[in-house]
């Protein structure tokens, strides 16, 4: 167990639909980060967070928005959705930000898109 | 340009034998991270071994070593004595330091080890 928490863990909903996943870090850590994992993109980078602040952003669409809130958990938010938006959406987090810290994963939400 | 390569789409290895599983990766910093994760069917992705660019030894975790080659940009997982649990993908990672990079994967390989 990395001890970074998602739900849902599935999520099944349709076209035009709004979702938001979410995400608890493990204890102490103060960064986290979004990543999609589908088939033909492999895990892509959406968006990474530290004690709150957006600090990098990646191949996020802008119809997703994400925030961290002050408890440090983050919520990734999905609208509009299209059926190439169905894939596997992981949290992780890290102690740091430094280029030394793992990322420790939670399982996951797999999304689909009807 | 992809930053992290994994050639190897699929390997098989047999119980108890040594494999390694190839990564080369292309940056111009001179300070970075080699990472590498392993994603079981069930989904998880699960952290398995780091490398710092600057550390002259190679990283070792139990049954899993990093055979890193600076030079040749290289820095491959060695999985010894494998174990039917073994059978997974494995990405390949790299973070850079400058520019505040985020960690990128490479495109996996599926290890499959065989009784």
């Amino acid at each position: 167990d990395s001890g970074v928490t998602q739900t849902p863990k599935h999520l099944i909903t349709a076209t035009g639909q709004r979702v938001t996943l979410r995400c608890s870090p493990r204890s102490g850590d103060l960064s986290v980060y979004w990543y999609q994992q589908s088939l033909d993109q492999g895990l892509q980078f959406l968006i990474q967070y530290y004690n709150g602040e957006e600090r990098a952003k990646g191949n996020i669409l802008e119809r997703f928005s994400a925030q961290q809130f002050p408890d440090l958990h983050s919520e990734l938010n999905l609208s509009s959705l299209e059926l190439g938006d169905s894939a596997l959406y992981f949290c992780a987090s890290s102690e740091t930000d430094s280029t030394n810290s793992p990322l420790h994963f939670g399982n996951g939400t797999r999304l689909t898109v009807t | 340009a992809q930053k992290i390569t994994q050639t190897q789409p699929g390997m098989f290895v047999q119980e108890k034998e040594a494999v390694t599983l190839d990564c080369t990766y292309d940056t111009s910093d001179q300070s970075y991270g080699l990472f590498w994760y392993k994603q079981p069917s069930s989904g998880e992705m699960i952290f398995l071994i780091y490398q710092g660019s600057y550390d002259e030894q190679n990283a070792t975790e139990g049954r899993y070593s990093l055979n890193f080659q600076k030079a040749r940009k290289s820095a491959n997982l060695v999985i010894s004595a494998s174990q039917l649990g073994d059978s997974a993908m494995y990405f390949c990672a790299m973070r850079e330091v400058s520019g505040n990079t985020p960690l990128v994967f490479g495109k996996g390989t599926r290890l499959s080890v065989i009784a």
